[in-house]
């Protein structure tokens, strides 16, 4: 069961953009209709952020957007606001589902 | 709406099984082209998937767990329930039901959690 790669933490100004990474073995991301996003707020579920690389649920602010080639994948969050202030997964399937590590993001 | 709700033991012995029921309201669990999974977080290990099941019968493991999992759907109940064999501390994390759609391999809708300890 491979692994996908996040960085720890990340951090950001109100406003500005931030990207985050997830590395995956060439299998994993280079089927970047599997690759999603979850945002999840401390004592909180995890929340669909992206799915299939690049899609928002209804409901999900557009500042939120996911790359759709390369790999690394990447969700990027614009005109960041305090409430972006979270953990995010990148989840991705080979074989079986798998979660990246986390990021916290800080927004400073 | 539709709303996930996880129930079960906050504490269970090492050795014993792990038994967890996720009740669907709002909407049938027979509604649609849905899956239902559980998925885990521990502090050391993460996000883990465990598996899914639809409610045709058919299910898909995570293989490291596969021998010890059992995903069960009672249709007249409009639950979900999770039983995992031989627990051990590893096995100590927070337990989510969650909702997938056809065969995509993403989850649109998630319940708040349960803490499931391990300890003698």
């Amino acid at each position: 069961q491979s692994a996908l790669t996040q960085p720890a933490s990340v951090s950001g100004s109100p406003g500005q953009s931030i990207t985050i990474s997830c590395t995956g073995t060439a299998s994993d991301i280079e089927g970047f209709n599997l690759v999603s996003w979850y945002q999840q707020h401390p004592g909180k579920a995890p929340k669909l952020l992206i799915y299939e690389g690049n899609k928002r649920p209804s409901g999900v602010s557009n500042r939120f957007s996911g790359s759709k080639s390369g790999n690394p994948a990447s969700l990027t969050i614009s005109g960041l606001q305090a409430e972006d202030e979270a953990d995010y997964y990148c989840c991705s399937y080979e074989g079986t589902v798998i979660f990246g590590g986390g990021t916290k993001l800080t927004v400073l | 709406q539709v709303q996930l709700q996880e129930s079960g033991p906050g504490l269970v012995k090492p050795s014993q099984t792990l038994s967890l029921t996720c009740t669907v309201s709002g909407d049938s669990i027979n509604s649609g082209n849905y899956y239902w999974s559980w998925i885990r977080q521990s502090a050391g290990k993460g996000l883990e998937w465990i598996g899914r099941m639809y409610t045709s019968g058919s299910t898909n493991y995570n293989p490291s767990l596969k021998s010890r999992v059992t995903i069960s759907i009672e249709t007249s109940k409009n639950q979900v329930s999770l039983k995992l064999s031989s627990v051990t501390a590893a096995d100590t994390a927070v337990y989510y039901c969650a909702r997938g759609l056809g065969t995509d391999w993403y989850f649109h809708l998630w319940g708040r959690g349960t803490l499931v300890t391990v300890s003698s």
